[in-house]
């Protein structure tokens, strides 16, 4: 069982580079989501999707794209990368909306894309 | 909007009992939700409360207070490797908010 697929595992980019982080789960979640961890912030919720074809901004959306063309797959886009985008994004997915109807549906994570850009 | 607080450390001993507390301010509440991260790993889900009271899971217990918009973990037993950080999040809507989290170190 995979789970929550992130590729690439790391990365360093030069300002103005672009580039797409991919996250593949294989789960038959409908939700997937982006989220970026900075030292002391915690996780931020950058984009999310509640279905194929779906997207919708979260916290921190600002340069910053995404699509959801296919169910399993999840990709977040980086147009014209910036040092204020080092980080490390993570990628999740839940079966349904977190607490609906008072159920639980946990998020699970990918192991994360360490990304720097200089 | 939604804003948790949490501790950004606790030490405690090996064998011990340690509690981490979370408050929140949300519009919309959906449960209380902890979740736990070594260094360099991923979140990994713990618990989750929906109503007030303690849920229980082996060494981690989970208590919320809606009128008090308050939470804890408890963690039973301490060992080395429950050393991590520990985020409280609470749902609203279609996603997760989630605390800055709480760093946890267990020592002899």
């Amino acid at each position: 069982n995979a789970g929550v697929t992130q590729t690439p595992k790391f990365r360093v980019l030069k300002t103005g580079q672009s580039m797409t982080l991919l996250c593949a789960q294989d789960m038959n979640h409908e939700y997937m989501y982006w989220y970026r961890q900075d030292p002391g912030m915690g996780l931020r919720l950058i984009h999310y999707s509640v279905g194929e074809g779906t997207t919708a901004k979260g916290e921190v959306p600002d340069g910053y794209n995404v699509s959801r063309l296919k169910k399993q797959n999840f990709l977040l886009g980086l147009e014209s990368a910036a040092p204020s985008q080092t980080s490390v994004y993570f990628c999740a997915s839940s079966y349904s909306r977190t607490g609906a109807s008072g159920s639980n549906q946990p998020q699970h994570f990918g192991d994360g894309t360490r990304l720097s850009i200089l | 909007g939604q804003s948790l607080e949490q501790p950004s450390e606790v030490t405690a001993v090996e064998g011990a009992i340690v509690q981490i507390n979370c408050t929140y301010q949300t519009s919309g509440f959906y449960g209380l939700s902890w979740y736990q991260q070594h260094d360099g790993g991923a979140p990994t889900f713990l618990s989750y409360n929906a109503l007030d009271g303690l849920e229980e899971t082996g060494r981690f217990s989970s208590f919320l207070s809606r009128s008090d918009s308050y939470g804890y973990l408890l963690l039973q037993e301490l060992q080395m490797k429950d050393s991590a950080s520990y985020f409280c999040a609470v749902g609203g809507g279609n996603k997760l908010t989630f605390g800055t989290g709480t760093q946890l170190k267990v020592e002899l």
